[in-house]
């Protein structure tokens, strides 16, 4: 069975800060890996999709990488603001738990003034 | 307009009701999906549809069915409420044709069981 971790589960910055929210997974026969953000009481927005074959995505000041023979992942955000301040979610797609993305916990980001 | 719409976004309701959660999309995707949010738990998938004629149960499927009226519209329903399917319910969508089935999530239906 796929099993997501995110690390840290939160984590508290000063604006300006470049940080790195770290996602791994259990089983490496993936097809695909998203990031998204999650507003509080909000729905999902997607951030960034990483294609298997792919080793990184970017998306304006976030960077993503993929390595999936070691099942991890990494979500970089450069410059941080107080608008950036959300849940942070990674999910995998494929494996053993074909058919569903399969989700991590979440890192709470807050960056403050 | 939003892509992926949810009605109603808040419903208190009493146990044993029958509850009908919808959604509905204009993105023309094939796939749609229904997840729950539960705060320590994460997000779980209780059924997907990759078309009109294809239904599939997710990790936490009892208590719960679905319909698939038409490719844009996908119900999930509880047939009889209980307290611990209180929970934020989230319908998304992907194209199952472009390879990367990138999901798109709607804004979510806050459901209380009293």
């Amino acid at each position: 069975k796929q099993e997501v971790t995110q690390i840290p589960a939160a984590l508290s910055v000063p604006e300006g800060e470049n940080l790195v929210l770290n996602c791994s997974f259990t089983d490496s026969a993936i097809y695909n890996l998203q990031w998204f953000r999650q507003d509080p009481g909000k729905g999902l927005t997607s951030l960034l999709l990483i294609q298997s074959s792919q080793r990184e995505q970017t998306s304006g000041r976030l960077n993503a990488s993929l390595d999936k023979s070691s099942g991890r992942s990494t979500l970089y955000i450069a410059a941080s603001q107080p608008g950036d301040s959300a849940t942070y979610l990674c999910a995998v797609w494929g494996g053993t738990s074909y058919g569903k993305l399969t989700f991590g916990q979440g890192t709470i980001l807050t960056v403050h003034p | 307009d939003a892509d992926v719409t949810q009605t109603p976004r808040n419903r208190i309701t009493k146990t044993g009701k029958r509850i009908m959660l919808e959604c509905s999309q204009t993105k023309g995707h094939d796939r749609m999906y229904w997840y729950r949010q539960d705060p320590g738990l994460g997000l779980r998938l209780i059924y997907y549809s990759f078309d009109v004629k294809d239904i599939n149960k997710g990790e936490i499927s009892d208590g719960y069915s679905v319909s698939r009226q038409a490719q844009a519209k996908f119900s999930l329903s509880l047939e009889s409420a209980i307290p611990n399917q209180t929970a934020l319910y989230f319908c998304a969508t992907s194209d199952g044709t472009s390879g990367d089935n990138e999901q798109f999530f709607g804004p979510g239906t806050r459901l209380t069981v009293l």
